[in-house]
């Protein structure tokens, strides 16, 4: 089945930096990538997404890129905020409906 | 918009006992509904994913013996973890969406079990 993977298990950038969170996944049938963000205690928060057919989406400070050759996406955010610290999951979603996630990579942006 | 409720937010159950645990989608059709647990300090495991009309389809570890899951309509899901232990704590997720091509899942605020 698929696996996805996220590289970086912590990230810490200065307040104002660009942060870029790597994903990669195994199967090839993907062909929707959805990012949510996790804070403290909290549930999954919608961030972005982009679908296979395009391989860069933006939207405000996030943009995601995806390289389907390399079978790897990932999350780019710009002037970072102390607001952006919160867990970042990436994941994966065939046809099948089925959504397999990474391990989350701990975003932490110091002020 | 679209909304999910997932309550209770939080309980904690006596080591062997089961607890229930239900959604409610709002504002759209929820003909698909994935459960997924986050055990602590790890990423968030697919339990079964649930379409009207379907069967249920369980993931490895995770069986409808363990986990009954109800379905009944385009608006609310139901999962219960029978004879609960330590190993189930964590935090239980319901996602929804419309139908499998519109991709975007909408999670509720999650269900806390804690194991006694």
């Amino acid at each position: 089945g698929e696996k996805v993977e996220q590289h970086q298990s912590t990230l810490s950038v200065r307040e104002g930096d660009s942060a870029v969170i790597n994903c990669t996944y195994t199967d090839t049938a993907s062909s929707y990538f959805p990012w949510y963000k996790q804070e403290a205690g909290k549930s999954l928060h919608f961030v972005i997404d982009i679908r296979s057919n395009v391989d860069r989406k933006q939207s405000q400070r996030l943009t995601v890129l995806l390289d389907k050759k390399a079978k790897r996406f990932s999350l780019h955010i710009t002037a970072t905020q102390p607001e952006d610290s919160a867990i970042y999951f990436c994941a994966a979603n065939t046809n099948t409906g089925k959504l397999t996630f990474g391990d989350g990579t701990v975003l932490t942006v110091k002020p | 918009g679209a909304l999910v409720y997932q309550y209770p937010r939080r309980t904690i159950c006596k080591s062997g006992t089961s607890m229930r645990m239900e959604c409610q989608a709002v504002g759209f059709q929820a003909t698909s509904v994935a459960w997924y647990r986050q055990s602590p300090q790890k990423t968030f495991e697919l339990i079964a994913l649930s379409t009207v009309n379907s069967a249920i389809k369980y993931e490895q570890n995770f069986t409808q013996e363990k986990f009954p899951i109800s379905h009944p309509n385009l608006s609310f899901s139901s999962m219960t973890v029978l004879n609960a232990y330590l190993e189930d704590r964590g935090l239980y997720l319901c996602g929804a969406r419309e139908t499998i091509s519109n991709e975007r899942l909408f999670f509720g605020h999650g269900t806390k079990l804690s194991v006694l």
